[in-house]
């Protein structure tokens, strides 16, 4: 099993730029989320889904866009890049909801200028 | 809001010592806690959990308290070794997972 993916490792974007970060998990997960790890702040919840078709809002959902269209895939859409949005971004999942043991991907390298 | 803090941002203790890792949360519907270590360049990989009907949960080296009424819960790791040298977050859900800002240990040869 690869368990999470996520490409791509390292982006740079200009401001206004548009991107989809790709996240994808091979062990039948139901919930997936994902988060942003800034500097002092930990990780924070953007966006998550508790099964295909179903997606809520986290804690910073602003700016980002999510989909779930299968189970294995969960892309994050950044619809107009700025600055602020410069972070490393994880991917995870679990089978046991959100109290369940979360698995997560390698993380991207988002930096805007 | 941080809903879950982690007071302290770094740790540094002997090898073969105790490491002491705290957290506090302030959302009493939390419901499960989890602690996670992360290496540089790499994701966060689980550790040990705790349910909230529990005081106490034991892994091996590693033992998570939680005491309710203060709204706080801690990671012990006996003894430590090098190779615990990591960041530490700790996680705490209800309806969605919410995360500390982290505590690097570092653990001394």
């Amino acid at each position: 099993n690869a368990g999470v993916t996520q490409t791509p490792k390292f982006q740079v974007l200009k401001t206004g730029q548009s991107m989809t970060l790709q996240c994808a998990q091979d062990m039948n997960h139901e919930y997936m989320s994902w988060y942003r790890q800034d500097p002092g702040m930990g990780l924070r919840l953007i966006h998550y889904s508790v099964g295909a078709g179903i997606t809520d809002q986290g804690e910073v959902p602003n700016g980002y866009n999510v989909s779930r269209s299968t189970t294995e895939d969960f892309p994050l859409r950044l619809l107009s890049a700025a600055p602020s949005q410069t972070s490393v971004y994880f991917c995870a999942s679990s089978s046991g909801g959100s109290s369940g043991e979360q698995f997560f991907g390698p993380g991207t390298r988002l930096t805007v200028l | 809001d941080q809903q879950v803090k982690q007071n302290s941002p770094s740790l540094s203790v002997q090898e073969g010592r105790i490491s002491i890792l705290n957290c506090d949360y302030t959302n009493s519907m939390f419901d499960y806690f989890l602690w996670y270590k992360k290496y540089p360049a790499e994701g966060p990989t689980f550790l040990i959990s705790i349910s909230s009907i529990k005081d106490k949960n034991e892994d091996g080296r590693f033992t998570v308290f939680l005491n309710k009424s203060a709204k706080h819960l801690s990671l012990h790791i006996v003894p430590s070794q090098p190779g615990d040298s990591a960041v530490y977050f700790c996680a705490a859900s209800e309806r969605d997972m919410r995360f500390g800002a982290g505590t690097r240990l570092t653990v001394k040869p």
